[in-house]
């Protein structure tokens, strides 16, 4: 199955401190791997993406992650959060034919002044 | 270039109603596919339409429908409305590209 799993339903942490969002990927020859953002009453908005090349990829808003084959994971960072990155986090992977997304359960992170 | 759009943003409902919902896309953009999002089940697909075809369909009763206008701008519909598909409905945009995928702001459904 083309699935993805988010490790951790809450995160809570302190202003300026680093974070990290845990996210697994149920594992597939070709894989395109997406972190998007939910701000209460709001869509979704488009962090950053992995499509191919650098396993290291940057977003928006200082957020990073890394794609580790070897692992099957896309764990999404930030080193110094701030009030306004209080949101909810979805992982998700485009399917094999690229016309739909399969998304995570999603991560509450709570930044805490 | 504008963004996603869905109207209406919310909408209250009866039990045993019917709704429509509509999302238009990026100009240009062809694609187009709808979620429901609710507290306990996430984010789910319920279908994608491409040029006025659905090409891809989740799993969800046949009460929920959809279809696409050649301007490319999407309506779903739900028939017979229960109050377990009170939800977010979520509307992307897609020019057909991986990884150009863009979702309008939802249309919050209640259904009472």
């Amino acid at each position: 199955a083309q699935s993805v799993t988010q490790l951790d339903s809450q995160v809570p942490v302190f202003e300026e401190a680093p974070v990290e969002l845990r996210c697994n990927y149920s594992s597939s020859v070709s894989v395109y791997l997406f972190w998007y953002v939910q701000y209460p009453n709001q869509g979704l908005q488009l962090l950053l993406k992995y499509l191919s090349g650098s396993t290291l990829v940057k977003g928006i808003n200082g957020f990073e992650a890394e794609f580790n084959k070897s692992q099957t994971s896309f764990h999404l960072r930030k080193p110094s959060v701030h009030i306004s990155d209080t949101a909810e986090y979805f992982c998700a992977r485009l399917s094999n034919t690229g016309n739909q997304f399969y998304f995570g359960t999603g991560t509450s992170l709570t930044v805490i002044p | 270039k504008a963004g996603v759009t869905q109207t209406p943003r919310y909408l209250i409902k009866t039990r045993g109603q019917q709704v429509t919902l509509s999302c238009s896309p990026i100009s240009g953009h062809r694609s187009v596919s709808w979620y429901q999002q609710t507290p306990g089940q996430g984010l789910q697909f319920l279908f994608e339409y491409f040029s006025e075809t659905q090409r891809n369909k989740g799993n969800f009763p046949g009460r929920f429908s959809g279809r696409q206008f050649s301007n490319s701008r999407s309506e779903m519909n739900v028939s017979t409305l229960e109050l377990g598909d009170s939800a977010l409905y979520l509307c992307a945009s897609s020019s057909g590209m991986a990884g150009e995928q863009y979702f309008g702001p939802g249309t919050r459904l209640t259904v009472t």
